[in-house]
């Protein structure tokens, strides 16, 4: 089993429509949980920490669930900027981050 | 701004050549950097873990005298890819933080392509 799992998609919605994705993670030592964006051929950039009571930023909403060792991030009026793979990343204590192979999102107008 | 630098962003070698990529902190001091390499469509794979003044640890797979880590000062890791081979053409990016569960400033990445 993979340490970090994601569907790939892609995922292909019109602009305005509400997204999310879902990630699961295998190691339930996991302590910091992060989203990130990377567009192609671009190295990642940070979205958002994924903290346990869940938070939000914007049009992006994060949440974690400790007991089934799942992420969801949602998207809200998806914007044809939002158009990007997106990538979730856990880590452990000391050790570096471990990444899923991301999940392809593609807005249209 | 940009907080690691990374150079080259492009690079182009025929087989058996070597390549030295540069990452350099800016904003801080980094102990430790981490190198990864992403072919298409696939996750970034941690390569090793480059610790300022002290060996790299590599992960398992990775050939560490293929690919050679020097981190000789507090703000600057490179990563030499040895005797290259087609196979080697990929993304690599390094990357810093600030406490090791922090999120990670990237560099801007080296694409190798290897003919």
């Amino acid at each position: 089993r993979k340490e970090v799992e994601q569907d790939p998609g892609p995922f292909n919605v019109p602009e305005g429509a509400t997204v999310a994705f879902n990630c699961t993670y295998s190691n339930s030592a996991s302590q910091s949980f992060f989203w990130y964006r990377q567009d192609c051929r671009k190295e990642p950039k940070l979205l958002m920490s994924v903290y346990s009571s869940g938070n939000e930023d914007g049009r992006f909403t994060a949440q974690l669930n400790r007991a089934s060792q799942y992420i969801s991030l949602l998207i809200r009026d998806s914007k044809l900027s939002d158009s990007a793979t997106y990538l979730c990343v856990v880590n452990q204590a000391g050790t570096a981050l471990i990444f899923g192979k991301g999940t392809t999102l593609s807005v249209s107008s | 701004g940009a907080v690691v630098s990374q150079h080259p962003s492009w690079v182009i070698c025929k087989s058996g050549t070597s390549v030295k990529i540069e990452c350099r902190s800016l904003d801080f001091q980094a102990t430790t950097m981490f190198w990864y390499r992403q072919f298409p469509k696939q996750s970034l794979m941690l390569m090793a873990t480059s610790n300022e003044g002290s060996k790299a640890t590599y992960e398992q797979g990775v050939e560490k005298d293929k690919f050679l880590i020097n981190h000789a000062s507090l703000t600057l890791s490179t990563l030499t890819v040895t005797s290259a081979h087609p196979e080697d053409s990929s993304f690599y990016i390094c990357s810093t933080g600030q406490a090791y569960n922090s999120p990670l400033h990237f560099g801007n990445g080296t694409r190798l392509t290897v003919t």
